[in-house]
């Protein structure tokens, strides 16, 4: 069974622009996660989806947003783009909403903006 | 979320040795723990779970041990592997509301672990 993947994997931006960033969850897999990773901050949940509404969302300005489509793929947008935004963005997946069950990471994708 | 720490940024140990990473935690709500590895350029790998019924919980060379009453976490990894070599980090759910939904999982700062041959 494939993993989660994410697209595109590295991305180059520069400030105020705005960027999506896509997350294909594990076959069958209905809850998708997405999460910031920062060498400062660490990894941050930024917030998660199931059939196609966000169930919860971390503490991330609303320039951050995202979306779930009928087949569980998820994209995340980031608006104003600023130079803190640079980090290495990842998606999990896992089979339901309730509490406890597993996620699975993508890869990630990496974007710096400058 | 509440913070989840750990306690070593960096554990260098010796090949073929046991290696054994710990994590503190601050919020007694919390019920559901995982580790995660992660390899340079990679997305985090689950290694193992466990809940907070529990305190011990066995894998493949891997065992997580949960102290409920000091908060305190572990994961002892058997005979290490180059393979090993990467940052852990241990992660937290607080306690299931009614209605579900997999809220975030709050993450430590990581314990790079270091293999000397």
């Amino acid at each position: 069974k494939a993993g989660v993947t994410q697209t595109p994997r590295y991305l180059i931006k520069t400030r105020g622009q705005q960027v999506t960033l896509s997350c294909s969850p594990i076959s069958g897999h209905r809850s998708v996660s997405w999460y910031q990773q920062t060498p400062g901050q660490g990894l941050q949940f930024l917030f998660e989806y199931f059939s196609e509404t966000q169930r919860n969302k971390g503490n991330f300005p609303g320039r951050f947003s995202g979306r779930q489509f009928s087949n569980s793929r998820s994209e995340m947008n980031v608006s104003t783009l600023e130079l803190g935004d640079s980090a290495l963005y990842l998606c999990a997946s896992s089979l339901a909403p309730d509490r406890g069950e597993t996620q699975y990471f993508g890869p990630g994708t990496r974007l710096l903006v400058l | 979320g509440e913070s989840v720490g750990l306690h070593l940024p960096t554990l260098s140990v010796q090949e073929g040795d046991n290696s054994i990473i710990n994590c503190a935690y601050s919020n007694s709500a919390s019920d559901y723990f995982i580790w995660y590895k992660q390899e340079s350029g990679k997305g985090p790998q689950f290694i193992i779970d466990i809940r907070s019924n529990m305190d011990k919980r066995q894998g493949q060379r891997v065992t997580v041990l949960l102290n409920k009453t000091v908060k305190h976490l572990s994961l002892q990894i058997a005979a290490t592997q180059p393979g090993d070599s990467a940052v852990y980090f241990c992660a937290d759910l607080l306690g299931v509301p009614s209605g579900g939904g997999a809220d975030g999982l709050t993450f430590g700062k990581g314990t790079h672990l270091i293999i000397q041959p």
